[in-house]
């Protein structure tokens, strides 16, 4: 098993819907959660942090369940700019490391 | 300010020729990270510094790469003998003290080996 897996999609919605993206990771240990937003041939830059509790920003809704080892990003009236690949990362273990997902690609269409 | 920069951003070598990509982080931060992309992959974690020491070397997916920090600064990693399996983009972040921090990546390298 992967250690962090994320459906690749694509997932194509329609400008204003809502989409919610999944990952899931293997290590119960793992300690901090983020998302990361790729576009096309771009590096990856920081979309948010994860925390326990949950949180939000503007349209963005980030989730964490321990329990049952997923994290969630949740995108509200959806715009075409929010087309890119959202890439899961997942730092476990006392050293740096961290791990990132395949990434979930978006296409918002007009 | 400067963000973290990479050189060249784009490299076109013929098999078996070394090729070496430098990363200059952002300045102060001491976390720096080479990943590699291949063409519709995920990124794939080679090697992380901190300061000059690289605690964790598990991602070299072979003796052919290689890689140094002086200074606290910048890093160079190489790839000696390369191979056509090599072609990716080979991308750098930093980090001010730990990946508990924001990694913020450079443009990336792409090479391609013919």
């Amino acid at each position: 098993r992967k250690e962090v897996e994320q459906d690749p999609g694509p997932f194509n919605v329609p400008e204003g819907a809502t989409v919610a993206f999944n990952c899931t990771y293997s290590n119960s240990a793992s300690q901090s959660f983020f998302w990361y937003r790729q576009d096309c041939r771009k590096e990856p830059k920081l979309l948010m942090s994860v925390y326990s509790s949950g949180n939000e920003d503007g349209r963005f809704t980030a989730q964490l369940n321990r329990a049952s080892q997923y994290i969630s990003l949740l995108i509200r009236d959806s715009k075409l700019s929010d087309s890119a690949t959202y890439l899961c990362v997942v730092r476990t273990g006392g050293y740096q490391k961290v791990t990132f997902g395949i990434g979930t690609k978006l296409q918002v269409i007009p | 300010g400067a963000g973290v920069s990479q050189s060249p951003s784009n490299k076109v070598t013929e098999k078996g020729k070394d090729v070496e990509l430098r990363c200059d982080p952002i300045s102060g931060h001491t976390a720096l990270y080479w990943y590699r992309q291949s063409l519709g992959q995920g990124l794939e974690f080679l090697i992380y510094f901190q300061g000059n020491s690289a605690p964790d070397k598990s991602g070299l997916p072979s003796d052919r790469f290689s890689a140094e920090r002086t200074g606290g600064s910048v890093s160079t990693l190489t790839i000696q003998r390369t191979q056509q399996e090599d072609s990716a983009v080979y991308l750098c972040a930093s980090s001010l003290v730990s990946s508990k921090e924001t990694q913020y990546f450079g443009p990336g390298t792409r090479l391609l080996v013919l």
